[in-house]
């Protein structure tokens, strides 16, 4: 079985600059899920699909962060325009019905410079 | 106060000793635990999770919890070299199911 992959590995953009991420999650899964870890802090929740629909999104930090999941397969995060905060790692997990246990992938490193 | 606390580490034991991993949690309502193992650079991996009071064990490892002095714990047995890592406590936020409060994670090194 093929586990949550994320994409890119790793991101590099300018302060103002657009970049999305995108999560594949494990096939079947109908619960998928955005966290992240910025420098020196823990993991923090961001929300949460069950399949195209948002269920939880308390965890976003602002409406520069949006998140999609047309169709109910992989989503896509969205940070437009990039400020320097938002620099950390960006990982994605999926669950199936009932919501635990989360699987996670090994997370997109952004930079803003 | 944190919700979920963890020492930072390094904990450092000898190869073939037991390590223990402690958390404590702030919300009283909190009902699922779980001990991730992240290695530098990938994903975070599940390896126990515990709903009820007591110890539940699995392999090497055992996870203990008691809900009335708000405290988790993972046990490693025979500790090995591969088990150097850090480890993440975390607890089901007020939110959705998945929505897990993390603590910031002990780094544990197994010395050969």
């Amino acid at each position: 079985e093929a586990g949550v992959t994320q994409f890119p590995s790793h991101s590099v953009i300018e302060k103002g600059q657009t970049v999305t991420l995108r999560c594949d999650p494990i096939s079947g899964h109908d619960n998928l899920y955005w966290y992240r870890r910025v420098m020196g802090k823990e993991i923090k929740f961001l929300l949460h699909f069950v399949k195209e629909s948002k269920q939880d999104e308390s965890g976003m930090p602002n409406n520069r962060f949006l998140a999609e999941r047309t169709g109910g397969t992989y989503s896509t995060l969205k940070v437009q325009p990039a400020e320097l905060e938002d620099s950390g790692v960006y990982f994605c997990a999926s669950s199936q019905v009932g919501g635990t246990p989360l699987h996670f992938g090994n997370g997109t490193r952004l930079t803003v410079t | 106060q944190k919700e979920v606390e963890q020492n930072s580490g390094p904990l450092s034991v000898p190869e073939g000793a037991i390590a223990s991993l402690n958390c404590t949690y702030s919300d009283r309502g909190s009902q699922s635990f779980f001990w991730y193992r992240q290695y530098s650079g990938k994903s975070p991996e599940l390896i126990m999770f515990i709903y009820s009071n007591g110890d539940k064990e699995d392999g090497r490892f055992t996870a203990q919890l008691n809900k009335a002095s708000q405290y988790v714990s993972l046990l490693i047995r025979d500790s090995q070299p591969s088990d150097s890592a850090t480890y993440l406590c975390a607890v089901n936020g007020r939110g959705s199911q998945g929505n897990l409060i993390f603590g910031k994670g002990t780094k544990l090194s197994v010395k050969p």
